[in-house]
Order: C-alpha cells, then structure tokens, then sequence
C-alpha cells in the first residue's frame, strides 16, 4: 500500500487565515521530506523541506514541522492568500534517489 | 530555457499507436526523472537517469514502456500499443544533485490521452 498519505484531499479554508495540510507516512527509514505544490495545468514546485535531523523549518509564510514518534508531517501556510489554492504533496526519501509522493490535498481558499 | 521543457503538452493518440515523449532538462542537472500522474493521484514513479549510470527502470508499469536519454540532457519517453489505461500526465523532472536528497524541478507535464 501507499506509504506517504495524507489526512484529507481537500481543504477550504477562509484568505487571511493559517492553513494546515497534514501527512502521515510509514516507513522509518525516510531520511527527506519536500512539501510541493502544484497549481492547475503545472508541474509541482517545491515549497520546502525538511530533514529528519529537525523537527520544524520556516520559510516565506511556510513552516514545516516533523514529529518523528508518530510518522507526521504538516505544511503550515500563514494568512492563506487566493494564489495558496492548488493542489499539495508530500514526498519523502527513503534513503535512496526516489521520492515518493502522496495523494495529495487540494487547498481552496474562499474570498 | 531556464525549466525543464516537456513536449508535446498534449497527445491525443488512438489505442494501440505508438507515442513519444520528450523532456528537456535543466542545463548542468544530471538526474532526471520521470513520473506519472493520473486523475486525482499522486506521483508515480517511473524510470530515473543518473550521469553516465545505467538507468533505474524498476517503475515502468510495462514492457510497453521505455526511455533513453542521449548525451546526458534530453529524454525520450516511449510507449508503444497505447491503452486507455495509460492516458496520465507525464511529468519529468530534473536534479543537480545525485540521490533523492535534492530540489526536483519539474515541468509542466505532457498530458496523454488515449481513445
């Protein structure tokens, strides 16, 4: 079975608020994990990332966070704007040059 | 260009034809990837290229299914005797960096759809 997931494929969320995206994956051993986004008729683009060494990283209105005892990972998107809406995914590295991806969560932010 | 270009960005084919796909890499980004995307899914492996190396094919779904890579920068995909099931989006994806641990560019995809 699929081994990076995430808890809802859908969000809504209201602009200006924070939005969270979570995902949950099993295998022990990933060392790596990259959050993208992808926008309708697009390639992903990476967001940020985040190794197993750190629990949190921040970027631009991004954050990160890692908990390692119970497989988690979450994107945190602050004061969520109309361009937030896409589609999200979690990948992770599991040691070696393949990243494998979840499903996806798909943000839609409300005027 | 400065991405990764991917074309054609839309393929139209009638089951049991043959379709290429190609991909151009970032210039200096010696990995590169390919993955598939059907409707509402996520990213599914498929084949990754790596300098001179042979090439990781463990993600091809078929025999169907082959990619080569020339010169170490542009990418052919193929599939041959197309099927319904094989209509997805295509994304390549290129790399500075050896192994997984690295930003992945992306392109913008070549949607296939198969009749």
């Amino acid at each position: 079975g699929e081994s990076v997931g995430l808890h809802l494929p859908t969000l809504s969320v209201q602009e200006g608020d924070n939005s969270i995206i979570n995902c949950a994956y099993s295998n022990s051993a990933s060392d790596y994990f990259i959050w993208y986004k992808q926008e309708s008729g697009k390639g992903p683009q990476f967001i940020i990332d985040i190794r197993s060494n750190m629990d949190k990283r921040q970027g631009q209105r991004v954050t990160v966070l890692l908990n390692k005892t119970v497989k988690h990972l979450s994107l945190q998107i602050a004061a969520t704007q109309p361009g937030d809406s896409a589609v999200y995914f979690c990948a992770e590295n599991r040691g070696d040059y393949k990243l494998s991806f979840g499903a996806g969560t798909t943000v839609t932010v409300r005027a | 260009g400065a991405g990764v270009s991917q074309s054609p960005s839309n393929k139209v084919t009638e089951k049991g034809k043959d379709v290429e796909l190609r991909c151009d890499p970032i210039s200096g980004h010696t990995a590169l990837y390919w993955y598939r995307q059907s409707l509402g899914q996520g990213l599914e492996f498929l084949i990754y290229f790596q300098g001179n190396s042979a090439p990781d094919k463990s993600g091809l779904p078929s025999d169907r299914f082959s990619a080569e890579r020339t010169g170490g920068s542009v990418s052919t995909l193929t599939i041959q005797r197309t099927q319904q099931e094989d209509s997805a989006v295509y994304l390549c994806a290129s790399s500075l960096r050896q192994g997984g641990s690295g930003e992945l560019f992306f392109g913008e995809g070549s949607r296939l759809t198969v009749l």
